[in-house]
């Protein structure tokens, strides 16, 4: 069984600031790890995916994830925060393979501070 | 490209009532998605369709739940009767399947049982 454990429901950062969002995951199988986006009334946008081609990935809006192993984890980063990347995100993992269901995390609201 | 359509946005009913939700994929899109998000909570899957056969339901209460893919396009979610823990935000997400998959959601359906 797969699980997601996001630290922090609300992360808060001033603009211009690195984000940190914190994501650990357990997996019996190999992962296939995500990371989503939502904003107010809208549907979930993916930001990356880790596929294991290499453990840092790159997503769009200049996020970008680190696969640990080691510590089970796939944190998001972005070295300056911006007003727009105020929103919910969450962390999912996927269970044998990127067309499987996800299981998500329960999302960390990232509030902006001008 | 057109994304994932769904309807109603909103929904308001009494417990024990009926309701049903309507999922378009994007055109093209084999495996399609349910996801139920509670207020506070990330998404958690309840049905995968592949074409118009089920992938996985474990997560779907049966009791009340039924869901249908009729040729494989559309998708209808049915909840029959509503309980008042049934309010959340019904998701649907559609993707051509394989490995590695990006999953593309709709803008969900919002569900109050009063």
């Amino acid at each position: 069984a797969q699980s997601v454990t996001q630290l922090g429901s609300h992360v808060s950062v001033s603009e211009g600031a690195l984000v940190l969002l914190r994501c650990n995951y357990s997996s019996s199988v190999p992962p296939y790890l995500f990371w989503y986006v939502q904003y107010p009334n809208q549907g979930l946008q993916l930001l990356l995916k880790y596929t294991s081609a290499a453990t840092l990935v790159k997503g769009i809006n200049g996020f970008e994830a680190e696969f640990k192993k080691s510590e089970t984890s796939f944190h998001l980063t972005k070295p300056s925060a911006h007003m727009s990347d105020a929103a919910e995100y969450f962390c999912a993992v996927s269970r044998g393979g990127g067309a499987d269901g996800l299981t998500f995390g329960k999302g960390t609201h990232l509030i902006i501070q001008p | 490209e057109a994304g994932v359509a769904q309807s109603p946005r909103y929904k308001i009913i009494e417990k024990r009532q009926s309701v049903a939700f309507w999922c378009n994929p994007i055109s093209g899109h084999a495996t399609l998605y349910w996801y139920q998000q509670i207020l506070g909570q990330g998404p958690k899957l309840l049905i995968q369709f592949q074409n118009n056969g089920v992938v996985d339901d474990s997560q779907l209460p049966k009791d009340r739940f039924s869901a249908e893919r009729l040729k494989g396009v559309d998708s209808t979610l049915k909840i029959q009767p509503a309980k008042l823990e049934d309010s959340a935000v019904y998701l649907c997400a559609t993707s051509t399947g394989g490995s590695y998959n990006e999953q593309f959601f709709g803008p969900g359906t919002r569900l109050t049982v009063l």
